[in-house]
């Protein structure tokens, strides 16, 4: 099937600092890729619509400025997080559709990002 | 637009028992659904999907679910349940009828199992 990887599955970081989360098809090409959030005991809330060669599409409500989306190749999406803050921290977690069009979606393992 | 509602935020059953887990959607379009499991600190994993061929799904570890269109319901079911069941669970829609491929999911239910 296919793999979805995530980069990095933890990270800490300072307030006021970026961190940058990759998010890697591993055995197959991927046009486009979803980031999704989750906050602790809540439901996944999409972010964000990555697109490889063109500008993400964001959901309503989601500052572009400060969730960074890149998609430069078939494989890897990155999600920078700019000047974060405490509540920025979350379970940021990748996405992308197979190849197969059946809806399904494949998903990275999951980055927790703890902003101090 | 597309909608998840499921019932129950934590369910609880014996090991050995039966399993259901309440999903109902909302959908302008014939959908398409999922069920996923996650597991803490990690990401989802399928457990079934239904995309409109038989509308009685079984996936993988023992669980299945039953589309019902008159109700706008996908339960997920599982005889007998066993602890390593335990876990988040989230049902969600598909919009890809409507061109957009992201999944809309429900709010989870988490399943503990008692030994």
């Amino acid at each position: 099937g296919a793999v979805v990887s995530q980069h990095p599955s933890w990270v800490i970081c300072k307030s006021g600092t970026s961190v940058k989360i990759e998010c890697r098809s591993l055995d197959f090409q991927a046009t486009t890729m979803f980031w999704y959030r989750q906050f602790p005991k809540q439901s996944l809330m999409l972010m964000a619509t990555s697109n490889e060669g063109s500008k993400a599409t964001y959901e309503q409500g989601v500052e572009k400025d400060k969730f960074l989306i890149n998609h430069a190749s078939l494989t890897l999406s990155t999600l920078t997080v700019t000047s974060a803050h405490p509540e920025d921290s979350s379970f940021y977690i990748c996405s992308a559709p197979g190849l197969a069009n059946t809806g399904e979606l494949f998903f990275g393992e999951g980055s927790r990002l703890t902003v101090l | 637009a597309q909608s998840v509602t499921q019932l129950g935020s934590h369910v609880s059953v014996s090991e050995g028992a039966l399993v259901l887990l309440r999903c109902n959607y909302s959908s302008s379009v014939p959908p398409y659904l999922f069920w996923y499991v996650q597991y803490p600190n990690q990401g989802l994993q399928l457990l079934l999907k239904y995309t409109s061929a038989a509308t009685l799904v079984k996936g993988i570890n023992g669980f299945e679910a039953e589309f019902k269109k008159s109700e706008t319901s996908f339960h997920l079911t599982k005889p007998s349940a066993h602890m390593s069941d335990a876990a988040e669970y989230f049902c969600a829609v598909s919009s890809m009828d409507t061109g957009r491929r992201a999944l809309t999911f429900g709010s989870g239910t988490r399943l503990q199992v008692q030994p």
